[in-house]
């Protein structure tokens, strides 16, 4: 199974943009990166996925390394509504299965 | 409706007790799942459901019972727990449990908060 890790924890300043880094180094070509996030107590929130290609929607903006060995989040006017747990998850192929990892607790800060 | 929903919010019950939890989601989604978030660790599957068939589970002991009454509903059956059961269970739907690259994005429930004493 494809695994992920990121850092336990990251500060951000009000305003700039929070880039949060994933490494999958053994994802396979037809695995999908997916983000979410898990505000406290709350459950998890949808974020963005992709596959090869740079992905933007009205959240984030997530960047796929060539070789798709890592990944990286972008949120790029953090806010701190955005203080949260960021997890970076690989679909398993072939099951609908998700495994997450330990994820990033991001604090944005004023 | 975008929404899954799950019930009771907090739940505190003895270890000789018999509880259930219960979810919902309106969106035509065909697969649904239960998590388990301890304080502090990311969510661990422990149930998949595909078109109301148990499809997947996680060697989850058999004092958690899934079951899947309609496309639109899941529960779990709760018997014997032990205080080390006590965590945020997770609730999730997707349009469908299905082989290769498809995107299967999971939407999440606010959870139901369990305290086993």
């Amino acid at each position: 199974d494809a695994k992920t890790t990121q850092p336990p924890s990251m500060d951000c300043a009000e305003g700039r943009a929070a880039n949060l880094p994933c490494n999958h180094s053994t994802i396979s070509g037809n695995e999908y990166v997916y983000w979410y996030r898990q505000i406290h107590s709350q459950g998890p929130q949808y974020i963005i996925h992709g596959l090869k290609n740079n992905e933007t929607n009205e959240m984030a903006s997530l960047i796929i390394t060539e070789d798709r060995k890592s990944s990286t989040l972008i949120l790029p006017h953090a806010t701190l509504r955005d203080t949260a747990v960021y997890y970076c998850i690989v679909r398993v192929y072939n099951f609908n299965k998700f495994y997450f990892g330990s994820g990033t607790k991001l604090n944005v800060k004023p | 409706d975008t929404e899954v929903t799950q019930t009771p919010k907090h739940l505190v019950m003895g270890m000789t007790n018999k509880k259930s939890l219960k979810c919902e989601q309106h969106m035509g989604h065909r697969a649904m799942y239960w998590y388990k978030q301890k304080a502090k660790k990311p969510p661990e599957l422990m149930f998949v459901y595909s078109y109301e068939k148990l499809s997947i589970n996680e060697s989850v002991p058999s004092r958690f019972s899934p079951e899947c009454p309609n496309s639109s509903l899941l529960n779990l059956h709760l018997h014997a727990l032990q205080p080390e059961d006590s965590a945020l269970y997770l609730c999730a739907s997707s349009p469908r449990d299905s082989g290769g690259p498809r995107v299967e994005t999971q939407y999440f429930g606010p959870g139901t908060r369990l305290l086993v004493l």
